[in-house]
């Protein structure tokens, strides 16, 4: 069965600091790789996507993710965060093609300070 | 961008009552999916909805629960007779058929409080 993990539940940072989420998947297949992000009060929205092609995948908002294939991990990165980064961020996987359900990691929360 | 639209935002029932939770998909979408987050749980996929018929479900989604498209623009989840531990937050997506089709819109989400 799929899985996903993400190994920080909590993290903390100051403005200007580098982020980096891990997120590792159990999946014998193709698949495709998410990471959502849920701001206070608001709705899941999609921070980037990897379906193919080049495993760094850039997304909105000057964040980006890796796909090492061989240790199954997608991990997301900002270079510099901001306050307005404080949110909750999910990382999600589907089996390739056609439609999908979703399945999602735990989530890590992620609070900026200034 | 289009948006999912989901009522209510907030629900409160009490235990052994029936709920429905409302969504308005994207209008060219064609498949459909709830899912929902126990407070501090994982999202969890509950169903997904394809050509007027479930294509999948989880194991959570039992007798209780049902989804309808009722009139080609809403897309509701039932709830049959609420459980205590049907509280959570529940969300409703939609998904397309194009380049983007396996990218998954979200509503914002309606939390039901079950008493």
């Amino acid at each position: 069965a799929q899985s996903v993990s993400q190994h920080n539940h909590h993290v903390i940072l100051s403005e200007a600091a580098s982020l980096e989420l891990g997120c590792n998947y159990s999946y014998g297949g193709t698949v495709n790789l998410f990471w959502y992000v849920q701001y206070p009060g608001q709705h899941l929205q999609l921070l980037l996507k990897y379906f193919s092609g080049d495993p760094l995948v850039k997304g909105i908002k000057g964040f980006e993710a890796e796909f090492i294939k061989s240790k199954f991990s997608f991990n997301l990165r900002k270079p510099s965060v901001q306050w307005s980064d404080t949110a909750e961020y999910f990382c999600a996987v589907s089996s390739s093609g056609g439609y999908n359900k979703l399945i999602f990691g735990a989530g890590t929360r992620l609070a900026v300070h200034p | 961008e289009p948006e999912v639209t989901q009522t209510p935002s907030h629900q409160v029932t009490q235990m052994g009552q029936e709920v429905i939770l409302r969504c308005v998909p994207i209008s060219n979408h064609l498949y459909f999916y709830w899912y929902r987050q126990i407070l501090g749980q994982k999202v969890e996929f509950l169903v997904s909805f394809y050509n007027n018929e479930i294509s999948e479900k989880s194991e959570i989604f039992d007798d209780q629960f049902s989804v309808e498209r009722p009139d080609g623009s809403n897309f509701t989840l039932k709830i049959r007779s609420t459980k205590l531990e049907d509280s959570a937050m529940y969300f409703c997506a939609s998904s397309g058929a194009g380049v983007d089709d396996e990218k998954l819109f979200f509503g914002s989400g309606t939390q039901l409080s079950v008493l």
